[in-house]
């Protein structure tokens, strides 16, 4: 079956420090892989996609994510966090065919100044 | 991407009322959409897929009497709560499929946030 691990449910970090949330799918075929970010109250971010190519992946404010098939992983990584940064992070894997999307469950950031 | 908003962005209601959430393609023809709920702290949970033109698919544990999704349109889905209850409160996400090539995608609304007092 089709699933999506988020291992850390929670990750406190200092600002400045670096980052990486960890992923790991089940998935038949090659999945479409995406990480969202939430900040409270409010609705899902995309951070970044991947689809194809090049398995290093660079999204928005600062973010990364490598796709190892050998792993069935999608980190999430920031080179150097800031105080902003403190939201619930959600990977996904997607389907290219029908309607399947799972969502892990999710892991909340603390950043410490 | 597909840009997708949701009205209202937040309503409380009495119990045993009935909500309507409108979720809407701004910018694409969305044969498919999703509803999603999220409790607190908790991830998002597929409730159904609305299909235009035809009847919703729900998940299972999800009541389609109470849960009322119409997608009349290739850009307008609504999902009416009916009779709420206080344990209907939640914040409900839909989202878009994406096209051709981006099949495996969606495009997530800005959610709206319903407390059933």
């Amino acid at each position: 079956a089709q699933s999506v691990t988020q291992p850390d449910i929670h990750i406190t970090v200092s600002e400045g420090a670096s980052l990486e949330l960890r992923c790991n799918y089940s998935y038949g075929a090659t999945p479409y892989l995406f990480w969202y970010v939430q900040s409270p109250g409010q609705g899902l971010q995309l951070l970044l996609k991947y689809f194809s190519g090049d398995t290093l992946v660079q999204g928005i404010k600062g973010f990364e994510a490598e796709f190892k098939r050998s792993q069935s992983s999608f980190n999430l990584r920031k080179p150097s966090v800031h105080w902003s940064d403190a939201a619930e992070y959600f990977c996904a894997v997607g389907a290219n065919t029908g309607n399947q999307f799972y969502f892990g469950t999710g892991t909340s950031l603390t950043v410490i100044p | 991407g597909a840009v997708v908003s949701q009205h209202p962005s937040w309503v409380i209601c009495k119990s045993g009322t009935s909500v309507k959430i409108e979720c809407r393609s701004l910018d694409f023809q969305a044969t498919t959409m999703f509803w999603y709920r999220q409790f607190p702290k908790q991830s998002l949970m597929l409730m159904a897929t609305s299909n235009e033109g035809s009847k919703a698919t729900y998940e299972q544990g999800v009541e389609k009497d109470k849960f009322l999704i119409n997608h009349a349109s290739l850009t307008l889905s609504t999902l009416t709560v009916t009779s709420a209850h206080p344990e209907d409160s939640s914040f409900y996400i839909c989202s878009v499929r994406g096209g051709s090539g981006r099949v495996g995608e969606q495009f997530f609304g800005p959610g709206t946030r319903l407390t059933v007092l």
